[in-house]
């Protein structure tokens, strides 16, 4: 039960380039939701889905698309990357609007 | 707008001595706040969260509502309780959309 993956660790990117993060997780949660973490701030909330199928938007949308075609994954993309979005990525599921969240390894994004 | 506050971003304390974190809030609605910890190397999880009342790793938080906080305690620091604690608030009443504040480093010294 390897919990909430993330992939890539460390990425760096070109202004403009496109890329996506990879997070998968095999407990079965429904819900799933990306954070960025930037330096003297907390989390913030990028996206989130509550099934397969259905997305909606966090705090902080822009810059950021997600799908949600299986229960497993919950991909980030970013279309057109900028310096602002460099940050530290987590992605997080759980299995209820009531249930604690349980975290992956993050993802350090530099975008030059 | 709801808001978490963590007024210190690093707590010294010595092995043995109380710990207290402080976490404040602002939310028009009825809040349920937790508090999540990422100890070195490893991914962030649950610490507790107010509605379960419960004491983990002999840490517990009260919800204050008259003054907006939610005080992580411990009565004896102990050196494995080194690590980085986030106070977060849910805006959905549930767990999995949560606003948090910006940590505190707690650094346990010998």
């Amino acid at each position: 039960n390897a919990g909430v993956t993330q992939t890539p660790k460390f990425q760096v990117l070109k202004t403009g380039q496109s890329m996506t993060l990879q997070c998968a997780q095999d407990m079965n949660h429904e819900y799933m939701s990306w954070y960025r973490q930037d330096p003297g701030m907390g989390l913030r909330l990028i996206h989130y889905s509550v099934g397969a199928g259905i997305t909606d938007q966090g705090e902080v949308p822009n810059g950021y698309n997600v799908s949600r075609s299986t229960t497993e994954d919950f991909p980030l993309r970013l279309l057109s990357a900028a310096p602002s979005q460099t940050s530290v990525y987590f992605c997080a599921s759980s299995y209820s609007g009531d249930s604690p969240l349980h975290f992956g390894n993050g993802t350090r994004l530099t975008v030059t | 707008a709801q808001r978490v506050t963590q007024p210190e971003k690093l707590l010294s304390v010595f092995k043995g001595a109380p710990v207290e974190l402080k976490c404040n809030y602002s939310y028009s609605g009825s809040p349920e706040l937790f508090w999540y910890v990422q100890y070195s190397r490893q991914r962030l999880q649950l610490l507790l969260r107010h509605i379960s009342r419960e004491s983990i790793k002999g840490f517990t938080a009260d919800l204050n509502k008259g003054e907006t906080s939610f005080h992580l305690k411990k009565p004896f620091a102990q050196e494995e309780d080194s690590a980085m604690y986030y106070c977060a608030l849910s805006s959905s009443g549930g767990g999995n959309k949560l606003t948090f504040g910006t940590g505190t480093q707690l650094k346990v010294e010998l």
